[in-house]
């Protein structure tokens, strides 16, 4: 089965150190992934996907994250964190030749940055 | 533009009783999905739709019907509500790809409580 794996709930950081945000996937074949922000009571915002190409994609606010096809991963980094990070980020898979856009979410990191 | 509205915010309805939440979009996108997010547990897809008049299920379709009259508008209807459906709906809307893999466009969500 098509799977996404946010291993860490929460992510402490202090303003203006690096972040990581962690997501493994499990699918058959190459995958489309994605990753999306949620602010408080608001909808998910589109940070930045993968289709293919470069490894390393270059999304909003300064995010990018790094597709490792060997160890199925996808994490979201940024060199420097801002306290308005501060958020729920999710991690997308869209497994390939499933039809329209069925994205399987994982259950999402909240991301802390502290003044 | 609007991007994606969703009425209303919130909602709170006793067991048995039916309700449509409403979706609509300006973007003239082809794609409309609605997810449910419970905690823990990310984003689940219900139904989505591919075009004015063709709908499909998604994986948690039970309880739920749409329908998409036209490409604007797509509302999420409530059979008989249930506990199990207390939830924050999330209304989305893409382009059509070849590809499959345009980000999607959320709206702020309907938060619904059943009592």
């Amino acid at each position: 089965a098509q799977s996404v794996a946010q291993p860490e709930d929460q992510v402490n950081v202090a303003e203006g150190n690096p972040l990581t945000v962690k997501c493994t996937y499990s699918v058959s074949g190459n995958p489309y992934l994605f990753w999306y922000v949620q602010y408080p009571n608001r909808g998910l915002q589109f940070l930045l996907k993968y289709i293919t190409g470069d490894n390393l994609v270059k999304g909003s606010y300064g995010f990018e994250a790094e597709f490792n096809k060997s160890q199925t991963s996808f994490h979201l980094k940024k060199p420097s964190a801002l306290v308005s990070d501060s958020a729920l980020y999710f991690c997308a898979v869209r497994p390939p030749n499933t039809g329209f856009q069925k994205l399987v979410f994982g259950t999402g990191t909240r991301l802390l940055v502290s003044p | 533009n609007a991007g994606v509205t969703q009425t209303p915010k919130f909602q709170v309805l006793k067991t048995g009783q039916s309700m449509t939440l409403q979706c609509a979009q300006d973007m003239n996108h082809e794609y409309m999905s609605w997810y449910r997010q419970d905690p823990g547990m990310g984003l689940r897809l219900i139904h989505y739709s591919v075009g004015a008049g063709i709908t499909d299920q998604g994986e948690v379709p039970n309880g739920y019907n749409v329908s998409r009259s036209t490409t604007e508008d797509f509302p999420l209807r409530l059979l008989s509500a249930a506990p199990s459906q207390t939830s924050v709906y999330f209304c989305a809307s893409s382009l059509k790809g070849e590809g499959g893999y345009n980000e999607q466009f959320f709206g702020p969500g309907t938060r619904l409580t059943v009592l």
